[in-house]
C-alpha cells in the first residue's frame, strides 16, 4: 500500500528565507503532484512530475523529483507572505487503476 | 468553463439523513474523483470513476454510492449520515491524458462541500 508522507507538517519562516519541504513515498512511482490549498479553499495545482530528475520552477517555488529515493521537494526561495497556505503533494499508484495517494500537507505560514 | 462545480457549499445533516452531494464538470473529462478532507489531513479517496457508467470504490467508501450516468455529472450519496462523515467533500475531475498509457494530467478540484453531521 502507498504511503506518503510530508514533512515539515508546520512550517513558520520569515520573508525573505529559503526553505525545503519534503515528501516521501513508499512504493514505486513515477507520478507526482503538487497541490496548493487556501484556508476555507479548494485545492490549486502547482506541479506534475512525470519522470525521474524532473524539475519544475514557478516564480519562488521549485519541485523536483527523485524516483529512486522516492522522494520530491518543493524548494521556496526568498519566501513572501503570499506564499502562506498549505501545500500537499500527491502520487500516482502504479498497476491497475491509478489512483492519487495524498499526503497530510505542509501549512507554511510567511511572517513578515 | 465553469470548471468543476459542487452543490450545496454547506449543508448541516441530522444522524440517519440522506443526501446527495453534486459535482458538474465542463471540461470534457473521463475521470471523476470524490475525496473528502478531514481537519489537517490531506484528502481521501472515497469512489472514482473512469468513464460514463463505469465507477470504483477508492480508500474509504463505506457510508457513500456514486453513480456516472453522463461525462459531466458525478454526484455522491450519502444514505444515513453519520458523524463520522463529517468533513469536506472536494470532486475532481482529470482528462485521459498518458504517457505511455500512463495518465499524466494534474487533477482539477471543485471548490468543496462543507458537511456536518449532528
Amino acid at each position: 500500500e502507498l504511503k506518503v508522507e510530508q514533512n515539515p507538517l508546520f512550517l513558520s519562516m520569515q520573508e525573505g528565507k529559503n526553505y525545503t519541504i519534503y515528501c516521501n513515498y513508499s512504493t514505486t512511482s513515477d507520478r507526482l503532484y503538487w497541490y496548493r490549498q487556501d484556508p476555507g479553499k479548494s485545492l490549486e495545482s502547482l506541479f506534475v512530475l512525470l519522470s525521474n530528475g524532473a524539475v519544475k520552477q514557478e516564480g519562488r517555488l521549485m519541485a523536483s523529483l527523485d524516483t529512486k529515493a522516492r522522494l520530491s521537494t518543493l524548494h521556496i526561495t526568498a519566501a513572501v507572505h503570499d506564499l502562506s497556505a498549505t501545500y500537499f503533494c500527491a502520487v500516482l499508484t502504479q498497476g491497475g487503476s491509478e489512483k492519487l495517494v495524498f499526503g497530510k500537507g505542509t501549512k507554511l505560514t510567511v511572517n513578515p | 468553463n465553469a470548471g468543476v462545480t459542487q452543490t450545496p457549499k454547506f449543508r448541516i445533516l441530522k444522524i440517519g439523513q440522506s443526501m446527495t452531494l453534486q459535482c458538474t464538470q465542463d471540461m470534457n473529462h473521463n475521470y471523476m474523483y470524490w475525496y473528502r478532507q478531514d481537519p489537517g489531513m490531506g484528502l481521501k479517496l472515497i469512489y472514482y470513476s473512469v468513464g460514463a457508467g463505469i465507477t470504483d470504490k477508492g480508500e474509504v467508501p463505506n457510508g457513500y454510492n456514486v453513480s456516472r450516468s453522463t461525462t459531466e455529472d458525478f454526484p455522491l450519496r450519502l444514505e444515513l449520515a453519520a458523524p463520522s462523515q463529517t468533513s469536506v467533500y472536494f470532486c475532481a475531475s482529470s482528462p485521459l491524458g498518458t504517457s505511455g498509457g500512463r495518465l499524466t494530467d494534474t487533477q482539477y478540484f471543485g471548490p468543496g462541500t462543507r458537511l456536518t453531521v449532528l
